[in-house]
C-alpha cells in the first residue's frame, strides 16, 4: 500500500516571500500520479497542481512550482511571491496509474497536510 | 460551468440513525470518489463509482455504502450511525479517459450525538 507523509503540520510565510512545502511517499509502483491540493476554510478541496511520475520535467502553475525527486520519492511545493489568498491546508495526494488496477484504482491517498499561514 | 455539488451542507443526527448523503459531479465526468476526513484519521477513501459501478472501496465497515445513478450523481449512506462517524464527507468527480484531477465539492459536515 502507498504511504503519503507531510512532516510539517505547520508552516508560515510572509506575504510576498517564498515558501516549500514538503511532501513524501512510498510506493512499489513506477508509474503514478502526484498532486498538490489546497483546502480553506470554506473546505473545497483545490486542485493546485498535478505530477504525472514519467515527466522528469517539474511542473508549474503560475506561482506555484513543484520540486519532483523520483528516486528519493520526494514531492515538494513551492509557492512563490506568496499572498494572502493562499492561506489554507495544503495536501499532497498520491494516485496510481490507471494501468496498476486492483485496490488502487481510483483512489487518491492523501498526506496529513500542512497548514500555511500568511502574515501580512 | 457548475462544480460539484453536495448536499446538505450541514447535517446533525442521533446515534443509531440513518443518513444519505447526496453529489451531483460536473456535467460530463462519470467517476465519483467519497472521501471522510476528521480531525484524527485525515483524508480517507470511501468508494468510487463510474457508470453505476463501485470499482474501489476503502477500509470501511459495510455500514457505510453507496450508489450511482445513471445520471451518474451519486449518493452514499451510513446505516446505524457511530460517534465516531462524524466528519466532513467530500464527494470529488473526474473525467475518464485521461488523468485528470479530481475536482472536490464542499462537503457535508455531518455530527453524530
Amino acid at each position: 500500500a502507498q504511504t503519503v507523509t507531510q512532516s510539517q503540520p505547520e508552516m508560515s510565510v510572509q506575504e510576498a516571500e517564498t515558501v516549500t512545502l514538503s511532501c513524501t511517499y512510498d510506493t512499489s509502483e513506477s508509474d503514478y500520479y502526484l498532486f498538490w491540493y489546497k483546502q480553506p476554510p470554506s473546505r473545497q478541496m483545490i486542485l493546485v497542481i498535478r505530477q504525472e511520475a514519467y515527466k522528469q520535467q517539474n511542473a508549474t502553475e503560475n506561482r506555484f512550482s513543484v520540486n519532483f525527486q523520483k528516486a528519493a520519492k520526494s514531492f515538494s511545493l513551492k509557492i512563490s511571491d506568496s499572498q494572502l489568498g493562499d492561506a489554507a491546508m495544503y495536501f499532497c495526494a498520491y494516485r496510481s496509474s490507471p494501468d496498476a488496477g486492483g485496490t488502487s484504482y481510483g483512489k487518491l491517498t492523501f498526506g496529513q497536510g500542512t497548514i500555511l499561514t500568511v502574515h501580512p | 460551468k457548475a462544480g460539484v455539488t453536495q448536499t446538505p451542507r450541514y447535517l446533525i443526527k442521533t446515534r443509531g440513525q440513518q443518513v444519505t448523503l447526496s453529489c451531483s459531479p460536473i456535467s460530463g465526468h462519470r467517476s465519483v470518489s467519497w472521501y471522510q476526513q476528521t480531525p484524527g484519521q485525515g483524508l480517507q477513501f470511501l468508494f468510487e463509482y463510474f457508470s453505476e459501478t463501485q470499482r474501489n472501496k476503502g477500509n470501511f465497515p459495510g455500514r457505510f455504502s453507496g450508489r450511482q445513478f445513471s445520471n451518474s450523481r451519486s449518493e452514499m449512506n451510513v446505516s446505524t450511525l457511530e460517534l465516531g462517524d462524524s466528519a466532513l464527507y467530500l464527494c470529488a468527480s473526474r473525467r475518464t479517459g485521461g488523468d485528470y484531477g479530481y475536482t472536490f465539492g464542499s462537503g457535508t459536515r455531518l455530527t453524530v450525538v
